[in-house]
């Protein structure tokens, strides 16, 4: 079964400092593969995805995130942080085949002055 | 503008009651999906549909019911033998498997 690991529960970034999120992933096929935000109390909003091509993609808000086959990472990146980025972060990933998608269990960006 | 609205925000049950989330969408969705979050979990999928009169059980399916009667709609009912009800509930719809899913603003149950 396929599974997806965000290792950082907690991150810590001060403001205008780059941000590195970790995602990765098990199973062997070709993956679809998205970063969502959440922000307290609401839905999640899709931030970028990949399906092909390109392995380095380009989001809202600044983001982008690049897919790296060799080691089943969908990493995200923001070059320079702003205070509203404070949020939590969640990867999912699905596969040619499987009706849904599967989620990691988030990693909450805190932005510090 | 098209988005998926669940209702209501907050809701409180009793013991031994069942109560319905609501769950509709107007962006022409063929699948529909609803997800348990608790802090440190993730999302977990509950249940979800990908045609009208069809729904599959997803990893934590016991306690809930759904119906799919019509496309933009797939209501949740926590029954009383889900019994750690206390959760946020999301719904999210999507043009098909594979696809990215639009989710709703959620809705928080307690219980009394």
């Amino acid at each position: 079964a396929q599974s997806v690991t965000q290792p950082d529960i907690h991150i810590t970034v001060s403001e205008g400092a780059s941000l590195e999120l970790r995602c990765n992933y098990s199973y062997g096929a070709t993956p679809y593969l998205f970063w969502y935000v959440q922000s307290p109390g609401q839905g999640l909003q899709l931030l970028l995805k990949y399906f092909s091509g390109d392995t380095l993609v380009q989001g809202i808000k600044g983001f982008e995130a690049e897919f790296k086959r060799s080691q089943s990472s969908f990493n995200l990146r923001k070059p320079s942080v702003h205070w509203s980025d404070a949020a939590e972060y969640f990867c999912a990933v699905g596969f040619s085949g499987y009706s849904t998608l599967t989620f990691g269990k988030g990693t909450m960006l805190l932005v510090s002055p | 503008d098209g988005g998926i609205t669940q209702s209501p925000k907050y809701l409180f049950r009793k013991e031994g009651q069942n109560v319905t989330l609501s769950c509709e969408q107007n962006l022409n969705h063929d699948a529909m999906y609803w997800y348990r979050q608790d802090p440190g979990q993730g999302l977990r999928l509950i249940y979800y549909s990908q045609i009208v009169n069809d729904f599959q059980k997803g990893d934590i399916a016991e306690g809930y019911s759904v119906s799919r009667e019509k496309k933009e709609s797939f209501p949740l009912t926590v029954t009383s033998a889900q019994k750690n009800p206390t959760a946020f509930y999301l719904c999210a719809s999507s043009i098909g498997q594979d696809q990215p899913q639009h989710f709703g603003d959620g809705t928080r149950l307690s219980i009394l």
